[in-house]
C-alpha cells in the first residue's frame, strides 16, 4: 500500500501566526483529504482537494498530484486550531483510504 | 442533522466483555468503513462492509475478534470481542461522501473505548 508522511509531526504556534504543513505520498493518490481531529477525538473534514488549491477562511490546501504531495496553509492561528491534523489517500481505484502519520499543532495565546 | 450517527460516544468496559458500535448513515451507501485509531496514533482501516456480503478485512485483523453486520444500506455494527486494555482505541466509521454530492470520505463523531 502507499505511504503517507506529515511533516512536520509537531509544531508549537505562538497565536496569530502562520503555518505549512505537508503531506507527501509514495504514490499517486485520488480522494486526498485534509482533516482536523479536535482534542475531543471528532475527525473534521477540512478540504477535500485531489488537485489545485482551496480556501476556506483562514485555511487553504494545495495539492501537486503529479508531484505528490498536499499542503495545508493555516493564517492567523487561533488556540481553536490546536489539534492533530491528517492528510488521507486512496490509491488507484481502491477505496481503502490511508491515513497519514498527523500533524500535532498547539497554539498557545 | 447528522449525516453519519454513531453509538455509544465514549465506554468504559471490563477485560473480557464485548462492546457492540453502531453506525446509522441518512443516506443508502454501498460500502461503510470501519476504523481504529490507539492513543497518540493514526487511523488504521479495519474493514471494508458490503450490503448482503461479508466484511473484508486488512491484515492484522480478523472477523472473531472484530465482527461486522451490515443488515441494509444504511446500518452497521463493528462488535469489540473478548476485550482487553490493548483494545482501548477511538473507533470510527466512515462512508463515501458521494451521496452528499461530494468527495472524498465522511466520519462518524468516534467511539472512544476504554478497557480496564
Amino acid at each position: 500500500g502507499i505511504q503517507v508522511e506529515q511533516s512536520p509531526p509537531d509544531l508549537i504556534l505562538q497565536e496569530g501566526a502562520n503555518s505549512t504543513l505537508r503531506c507527501n505520498f509514495s504514490d499517486s493518490v485520488n480522494n486526498l483529504q485534509w482533516f482536523h481531529q479536535n482534542p475531543w477525538g471528532q475527525l473534521i473534514n477540512l478540504f477535500y482537494i485531489p488537485s489545485g488549491t482551496k480556501q476556506n477562511g483562514r485555511l487553504s490546501a494545495t495539492t501537486v498530484a503529479t508531484e505528490r504531495y498536499s499542503l495545508l496553509y493555516i493564517s492567523s492561528s487561533q488556540t481553536t486550531d490546536s489539534g492533530v491534523y491528517f492528510c488521507a489517500g486512496a490509491s488507484g481505484g481502491y477505496q481503502k483510504v490511508t491515513f497519514g502519520t498527523g500533524t500535532k499543532l498547539q497554539v498557545i495565546p | 442533522s447528522a449525516v453519519i450517527s454513531q453509538k455509544p460516544s465514549r465506554d468504559i468496559c471490563q477485560r473480557g466483555t464485548s462492546l457492540t458500535i453502531q453506525c446509522q448513515v441518512d443516506s443508502q451507501v454501498t460500502m461503510m468503513f470501519w476504523y481504529r485509531q490507539q492513543p497518540g496514533q493514526s487511523l488504521t482501516l479495519i474493514a471494508t462492509a458490503n450490503q448482503g456480503s461479508e466484511a473484508t478485512y486488512e491484515s492484522g485483523f480478523v472477523i472473531d475478534k472484530f465482527p461486522i453486520s451490515r443488515p441494509n444500506l444504511t446500518f452497521s455494527t463493528l462488535t469489540v470481542s473478548n476485550m482487553s486494555p490493548e483494545d482501548s482505541s477511538i473507533y470510527l466509521c466512515s462512508v463515501d461522501s458521494a451521496f452528499r454530492g461530494l468527495g472524498g470520505y465522511t466520519f462518524g463523531s468516534g467511539t472512544r473505548l476504554t478497557v480496564v
